[in-house]
């Protein structure tokens, strides 16, 4: 029944590593999002992705990749973690012109060691 | 650009009282929304309410309602009879200039104590 859901939930890791977040969502949402939240709680936008384009926050280290499978799905794969990846990172869907903003999963815990 | 001012790191409030969180924003943009979420400590981001810029009403969503003042640029959050279950941070945030994806303020954090 999750609208949006991301796996793991928590994730340590050494630096260095390559590791992968899931996500997917069932609510038929056009276009899917990562946001960072750092330690200070502030949200930025990483990534938006619809079937037509992808858009990159220009801020975010090229190890960061999106990869979507499918309209249900956006992953975020990271190359060589640094401590700084440390975060929370939460995967959002919206559909075009539905004034309710976004549906976001639960988020993942990445601690970087 | 976008941007949201979230003055208010903290704000402290008894259980029944009414309490307002702050948002003031800046765009270029003639028609915009404004969006409101709450993130209690378990970490999820919950809805709670939208209000386009051309709405004629301010929005309601039962306990919680923005006070819009499009001259002042600010749609502050006012939230009655508060509940302890409120205890959470509570984030202001509109589109990006491109449309492409909402911005964030750094978020007030609000407690509800007996």
């Amino acid at each position: 029944d999750t609208a949006v859901s991301q796996t793991p939930k928590y994730l340590v890791t050494q630096m260095g590593n390559d590791k992968s977040i899931k996500c997917e969502q069932n609510l038929g949402h056009d276009t899917m999002y990562w946001y960072k939240q750092d330690s200070k709680k502030f949200l930025k936008i990483m990534f938006s992705y619809n079937n037509k384009e992808l858009i990159i926050n220009e801020t975010v280290p090229n190890r960061f990749s999106p990869k979507s499978p499918d309209k249900a799905h956006l992953n975020l794969h990271i190359n060589s973690l640094e401590l700084g990846d440390s975060a929370v990172y939460f995967c959002a869907s919206s559909h075009e012109g539905t004034p309710g903003g976004y549906t976001f999963g639960s988020g993942t815990r990445l601690t970087v060691v | 650009a976008q941007k949201i001012t979230q003055t208010q790191p903290g704000m402290f409030v008894q259980e029944k009282e009414a309490v307002t969180l702050d948002c003031t924003y800046d765009t270029s943009d003639p028609s915009y929304g404004l969006f409101w979420y709450k993130q209690p400590s378990s970490g999820e981001m919950i809805f709670l309410i939208y209000q386009g810029s051309y709405d004629q009403q301010n929005a309601t969503e039962g306990r919680y309602s923005l006070n819009f003042q499009k001259a002042r640029k600010s749609a502050n959050l006012v939230i009655s009879a508060s509940q302890l279950g409120d205890s959470a941070m509570y984030f202001c945030a509109i589109f990006n200039q491109a449309g492409t994806a909402l911005i964030f303020g750094k978020g007030t954090t609000l407690s509800v104590s007996s």
